[in-house]
């Protein structure tokens, strides 16, 4: 049972475009979560995160967007570059029932910006 | 820089074999976790452990074990290797003092393949 999911294994975008990676989640006990990016022969490093109680969180050309309803979010990368090229993992975790020292991660999405 | 450190960063094995992968932080965390990645599954915790007296089984932990040797150190072991533990070994730390925001730092990971 996947409780964090990337539909999309894998997007192709221009250099300069926007890139919108997506990611649903289906346990309403998750509040925080949190995007890692990964490159080949190195391990996940923390972009960016977004709590519960905001909508967005904007960090330079980084921008989350949560829709808790829709138990929703995505990445927007703009604009994006050729360095962005890697795997993006989508996480999450919950505050409550001391499960707040756990993420759950999707399976991740390729990104690959084509100059 | 404080960091997340991983030894050995490639090891070949023979199944039934004992294999030990380390980690080392200097990150003062007192959270560590083991996780592993395989192609389109995502990262998947194997074992983490809130302080050295305190070890906890993630997602996957069958066929692994772990040590909590200090603050600092904390060791995944295979007891007899088998094929299908062929993958991508990542070790993680949190602080504790973040509540539910778990922001985890990863080391550069361990390739470990079984033969």
């Amino acid at each position: 049972d996947q409780q964090v999911k990337q539909n999309s294994p894998s997007l192709s975008v221009q250099e300069g475009r926007i890139s919108i990676l997506n990611c649903d989640y289906t346990n309403s006990m998750f509040d925080y979560f949190l995007w890692y990016k990964k490159y080949p022969a190195e391990g996940p490093t923390f972009l960016i995160s977004i709590s519960s109680i905001k909508d967005k969180n904007e960090d330079g050309r980084f921008t989350v967007f949560l829709n808790k309803s829709a138990k929703h979010l995505s990445l927007h990368i703009v604009p994006s570059q050729p360095g962005d090229s890697a795997v993006y993992f989508c996480a999450a975790s919950g505050s409550s029932g001391g499960s707040n020292y756990k993420l759950t991660f999707g399976k991740g999405t390729l990104l690959t910006v084509n100059p | 820089d404080a960091d997340v450190t991983q030894t050995p960063r490639n090891r070949i094995t023979k199944t039934g074999k004992r294999i030990m992968l380390e980690c080392s932080q200097t990150k003062g965390h007192d959270r560590m976790y083991w996780y592993r990645q395989d192609p389109g599954l995502g990262l998947r915790l194997i074992y983490y452990s809130f302080d050295v007296k305190d070890i906890n089984k993630g997602e996957i932990s069958d066929g692994y074990s772990v040590s909590r040797q200090a603050q600092a150190k904390f060791s995944l072991s295979l007891e007899s290797a088998i094929p299908n533990q062929t993958a991508l070994y990542f070790c993680a730390t949190s602080p504790t003092d973040r509540g539910p925001y778990n922001e985890q730092f990863f080391g550069p990971g361990t390739r470990l393949t079984v033969l």
